[in-house]
Formats: C-alpha cells, structure tokens, sequence
C-alpha cells in the first residue's frame, strides 16, 4: 500500500531554511507526481507545488516561487521540500501527498511535518 | 488572481443530505478543473474523498458523491452521521500544473 513517511517536526529561527523529507514506499516512485500543502494554525490546506520525480521537474505556487526548492532522490524514493528565508508566518504543518493518479491532485498523504518558525 | 470559494460553514441534521460548493471567482467550474474533495478532522492529515470530479477514493462511503452543478462543482453527503463532522475543501487544477485551494467549508452535524 502506499506510504508516505515524513521527517520529524523542526523549530527554525526567521531568516533560516528548512527541508523535509518524505519516503515513498509501496507503489513505483517515478510513476506519480508529488505535492507539498501546508496549514497554518488554524487555518485552510495552501498547495506550494508539485514535483515530477521522473526527470525533476517542478512547479511551484507564485506566493513561493525564490524561496522553495523541491527536489527527489530516485535511489531511496525520497522528496525534499526546502523552504528558505524563513518567517514567523511560514510556522505550519507541511504535507507530502502523492497524487492520486499520475498528474493528478492530491491523494495519498503523508502524516505532516510541524515546522516552528521562533526566535 | 482567481480564488477558489467555499461556503465558510454549513450545518445539516443527522440522516440529512448536505451539499458543498467549490466555485471561482471568476468563471465556472468544470470538469477541466478536476475539482477534488478532501475531508479533515483536527490534528489530522487529510483524507481523499473524491477526485476528478466524481471518482470516489478507495475505501469511501457511496454517502459521498461529486459532480458539477451549474458553475461550481459540489460535493453532496447523504445520510448525514455525526462523525461527518469536519472540514471540508477543494482544489482546482487552474492550468500550468497550478493547484488551488478552497478555503474549506466547516460541517457541523447537529
């Protein structure tokens, strides 16, 4: 079945980066795109982007096109979402979640990641 | 820049039928969109209702259906239970490889 296991929660000072990981496991790796969604306290489901872990390739939501990178490693079926230039607003649950075919939206999630952004 | 809108809350009785909206700001939804729904509850990763459009995800009650109705694409709950109770939201494919977002729809079972 699929899996999606995420890295342990992290506090961050403003100004740092962060990068999460995600382990896929139980499905073919390259085969389906992966989004990354994050929630602020309290609030709704952001989409940040989505990476083919075919070739790399990625698109990104404009609100954080400079400051996110999303990468793969196709040798131990792991995502990284890297997010940069840290603010206290960015603090959030992150969220790997395969798409649910190929190209398609989000399906299957990984358990989330809390990110604290504090000084 | 086209939002994605949701009714903030809605409320339906035990046994009811409650139908949620996923529309824009500007335009219709269509099946282009690929609307897909999700439903969460506190302190949880959300959990894949429907996607593209009318597909129910593995595991899913036939209580849930999507569709498209109009301008806007909806999600009806039939038989309405109290651990129904949760957020619901949207996301739209705007092109590009773009997702959206709804800001989510609170249902209150009462």
């Amino acid at each position: 079945q699929v899996q999606l296991v995420q890295s342990g929660a992290a506090v961050k000072k403003p100004g740092a980066s962060v990068r999460v990981s995600c382990k896929a496991s139980g499905y073919s790796f390259t085969n389906y795109y992966m989004h990354w969604v994050r929630q602020a306290p309290g609030q709704g489901l952001e989409w940040m982007g989505v990476i083919n872990p075919m070739g790399g390739l990625t698109t990104y939501a404009q609100k954080f096109q400079g400051r996110v990178t999303m990468t793969r490693d196709t040798s131990t079926s792991t995502v990284y979402m890297e997010l940069s230039s840290l603010r206290f607003e960015d603090t959030a649950v992150y969220y790997c979640a395969r798409a649910v075919v190929v190209a398609g939206s989000p399906g299957y999630w990984g358990q989330g990641t809390r990110v604290t952004v504090s000084s | 820049q086209t939002v994605v809108t949701q009714e903030p809350s809605f409320s339906v009785s035990p046994g009811g039928t409650v139908t949620l909206t996923c529309g824009l700001s500007s335009g219709s939804v269509t099946t282009s969109y690929h609307p897909s729904w999700y439903q969460q509850t506190p302190g949880q990763a959300p959990r894949t209702l429907i996607y593209s459009t009318d597909t129910r995800s593995s595991g899913v009650p036939d209580r849930f259906s999507g569709s498209i109705r109009g301008n806007k694409a909806v999600l009806t709950i039939t038989g309405a239970q109290a651990d129904d109770e949760s957020d619901y939201y949207c996301v739209l494919n705007m092109g590009s490889g773009i997702w959206v977002f709804g800001g989510g729809t609170r249902l209150t079972v009462l």
